[in-house]
């Protein structure tokens, strides 16, 4: 069966400094990838998604980053973190063709920029 | 672009009851996913519903689609204190090569024992 990580599970940075978080799917072979953010009480908001290695789309402007370096790992970056970059981030894996494709998340991690 | 909006934005409940929740989205759509999350985790799919469907069940839940109306509806029969948590509808939209889902902001659904 198919298995989604993301972690850390919280995190705590002060503004100005990088982040890194990451997101592994086991069970599967080149799935489809996203980050997404939720503000308390909202409802998701795509960053990133990721369709194979190397290959990241954005949705918004901003100033993070995604990077896809296997095929199962996807990561999101940033070098200097904003106060608004605070936030509850999920990972997820698509399973399906085209757009019928149902979505797996991940556990998710709660950031907060000081 | 966000495409699906849910209604209520929250309901209260007591265990046993029905819960009925209601999504509208704006343009045509091939299909329309509904979805879990618990305080504090990841989303959960629940259920997807082709456009050519009406109804659909699984388990306790009962997802209707009316393309004429352009609107969803997820039923809970018999809550228990465990359906508490937020329901999201999601519909997909074509991006660059490929689909994506855009999700409503929810319907925090709140069962009390």
């Amino acid at each position: 069966s198919q298995t989604i990580h993301q972690w850390p599970a919280t995190l705590v940075q002060p503004v100005g400094s990088p982040l890194s978080l990451e997101c592994t799917v086991e069970g599967t072979s080149n799935p489809n990838l996203y980050w997404y953010r939720q503000a308390a009480g909202r409802g998701l908001q795509l960053l990133f998604y990721s369709v194979g290695i190397g290959q990241i789309s954005s949705e918004v402007p901003q100033n993070l980053s995604a990077s896809r370096p296997q095929d199962r790992q996807f990561i999101l970056s940033s070098k200097k973190l904003l106060l608004s970059d605070s936030g509850f981030y999920l990972c997820a894996w698509g399973l399906g063709r085209g757009n019928q494709e149902t979505q797996y998340f991940g556990p998710g991690t709660r950031l907060l920029v000081l | 672009s966000q495409q699906g909006e849910e209604d209520p934005q929250a309901l209260s409940i007591q265990e046993g009851e029905n819960a009925t929740m209601n999504c509208s989205y704006k343009t045509s759509i091939n299909n329309l996913q509904w979805y879990r999350q618990n305080s504090g985790r990841g989303l959960v799919h629940l259920i997807l519903i082709r456009s050519n469907e009406r109804e659909k069940h699984s388990g306790r839940l009962r997802v209707t689609l009316d393309t004429s109306k352009k609107s969803s509806s997820l039923l809970i029969t018999a809550s228990r204190a465990a359906d508490t948590a937020s329901y999201f509808c999601a519909t997909p939209y074509s991006g660059a090569g490929s689909y994506q889902l855009t999700f409503g902001k929810g319907t925090k659904l709140s069962v009390i024992p």
